[in-house]
């Protein structure tokens, strides 16, 4: 069965520190992943997608990158966090074909200070 | 451009009680694909329905039930003999198909938050 990782889980990061969460895909080849970002109180946003190695569209200005070294690996990175990048971000990963429902990792919690 | 409304941010109930989260949704697209996710205060979103837009037949899962209806741009979803493990915030959302690929990205709703109580 397909399973998907996310670390860390929570993370405590000064303005202005760099960053990177890690996502794998363990099960399945050649999937789209994904990041959003749910603000406290908010919905979940759709940052970046990727639909294979080295492949990364983003769906929103941001001061935040995102990588796809590997088939089955995400990695969501900044230089220089902002305030504003506080929240929960979520990996997702879905097979090819529309109909596909997409999969999430357990999150993680970044709160900058 | 796509767009989810759950107009009703938190809805209480007791147990035991019927209850039925909205969601409307707007996309110009003839193809999109519905879907309804749990996130538990653990915070994971769990999947727990898909529906197509060519597929207007209503599902039911236990109790769990859905109700699509283009004509209205609904996807609402009921629980019915709601239970304390059923508390959790619950979205709606939707992707639209393209042909020759595409990233198939949700759009999501605010989300719903469900309470259970006693």
């Amino acid at each position: 069965s397909q399973t998907i990782h996310q670390w860390p889980a929570t993370l405590v990061q000064p303005v202005g520190s760099p960053l990177s969460l890690e996502c794998t895909v363990e099960g399945t080849s050649n999937p789209n992943l994904y990041w959003y970002r749910q603000a406290a109180g908010r919905g979940l946003q759709l940052l970046f997608y990727s639909v294979g190695i080295g492949q990364i569209s983003s769906e929103v200005p941001q001061n935040l990158s995102a990588s796809r070294p590997q088939d089955r690996q995400f990695i969501l990175s900044s230089k220089k966090l902002l305030l504003s990048d506080s929240g929960f971000y979520l990996c997702a990963w879905k097979g090819k074909g529309s109909n596909q429902p997409q999969h999430f990792g357990d999150g993680t919690r970044l709160s900058i200070l | 451009a796509q767009k989810v409304t759950q107009a009703q941010t938190e809805i209480s109930v007791v147990e035991k009680e019927d209850v039925t989260l909205d969601c409307v949704y707007e996309t110009r697209d003839t193809t999109y694909y519905l879907f309804w996710y749990k996130q538990p205060p653990s915070g994971e979103l769990v999947f727990l329905i898909r529906r197509n837009s060519f597929d207007e037949q209503n599902e039911i899962s236990g109790r769990y039930s859905w109700n699509f209806q283009k004509s209205t741009s609904s996807f609402n979803f009921t629980i019915t003999a709601s239970q304390v493990v059923d508390s959790a915030v619950y979205f709606c959302a939707l992707s639209v198909g393209r042909s020759g690929g595409g990233a198939d990205g949700l759009t999501f709703g605010k989300g719903t938050h469900l309470i259970i109580q006693p």
